[in-house]
């Protein structure tokens, strides 16, 4: 099985700076069959699920701020927050995702907040 | 746009079983992949499984194989998860979620999540 980890654990950032999020994974998360990075990156605060961000490594979803943004390939890839708002505290995830066959495995999260 | 609307919050006793339903309106239904994931409080989402609605199609992760049943009624648009056998370390939140597109792929819509409590 592949296997997600995140670094830092936690993170503290001062407001308007740049937070940067790793993610490492076991295995190459390049799909050779599309030619994409199949990581995404989710936010999760406190009593809700998920949210989606980044897919396919550096696509962002539909109505999330520009100041976030994914990169990498292969094994390593990064979440970077360009100038942090105070209601981007929360817990963030990396995810690989594989269609053959269906597997999905989360990192253990990273914890932002305000410095 | 896609709804996903689990069942409420369960406490049941350590060896009995839970099932969790998952309800979905908007968009198209039956072609798209629905999984479950669980979270304890404190640790990262675990994927657990999933079903494809329309051809009955399932596939879990093999921690769970066995003691989890995934499936889906078309005609309520509603998928269920069924933990058999359950133990205090079962405690988590259970949600359901599915992709944007008919592809394996990233959750761009959730449920609310259901806490299943395994408590004597």
């Amino acid at each position: 099985d592949i296997v997600m980890t995140q670094s830092p654990d936690s993170l503290a950032v001062s407001l308007g700076e740049r937070a940067t999020f790793n993610c490492k994974s076991s295995q190459s998360l390049f799909d050779t069959s599309n030619n994409k990075n199949s990581l995404a990156w989710y936010q999760q605060k406190p009593g809700q699920p998920p949210k989606l961000l980044i897919y396919w490594a550096t696509t962002r979803e539909s109505g999330v701020p520009d100041r976030f943004s994914g990169s990498g390939s292969g094994t390593d890839f990064t979440l970077t927050i360009s100038s942090l708002q105070a209601e981007d505290v929360a817990v963030y995830y990396c995810q690989q995702y594989s269609s053959t066959p269906p597997m999905y495995t989360f990192g253990q999260g990273t914890k932002l907040e305000i410095k | 746009q896609v709804h996903l609307v689990q069942s409420g919050a369960e406490v049941t006793t350590p060896g009995s079983s839970v099932k969790v339903s998952c309800k979905s309106s908007g968009g198209t239904f039956s072609s798209f992949p629905i999984s479950w994931a669980r979270q304890v409080p404190g640790q990262g989402p675990e994927w657990m499984g999933g079903i494809i609605p329309s051809l009955g199609k399932t596939t879990y992760a093999q921690k769970f194989q066995g003691r989890v049943t995934i499936s889906a009624d078309t005609s309520t648009a509603t998928v269920y998860m069924e933990v058999t056998s359950l133990r205090s370390e079962d405690t988590a939140v259970y949600y359901c979620a599915r992709p944007r597109g008919s592809m394996w792929s990233s959750f761009a819509y959730w449920g609310q999540g259901t806490l299943v409590t395994v408590s004597s």
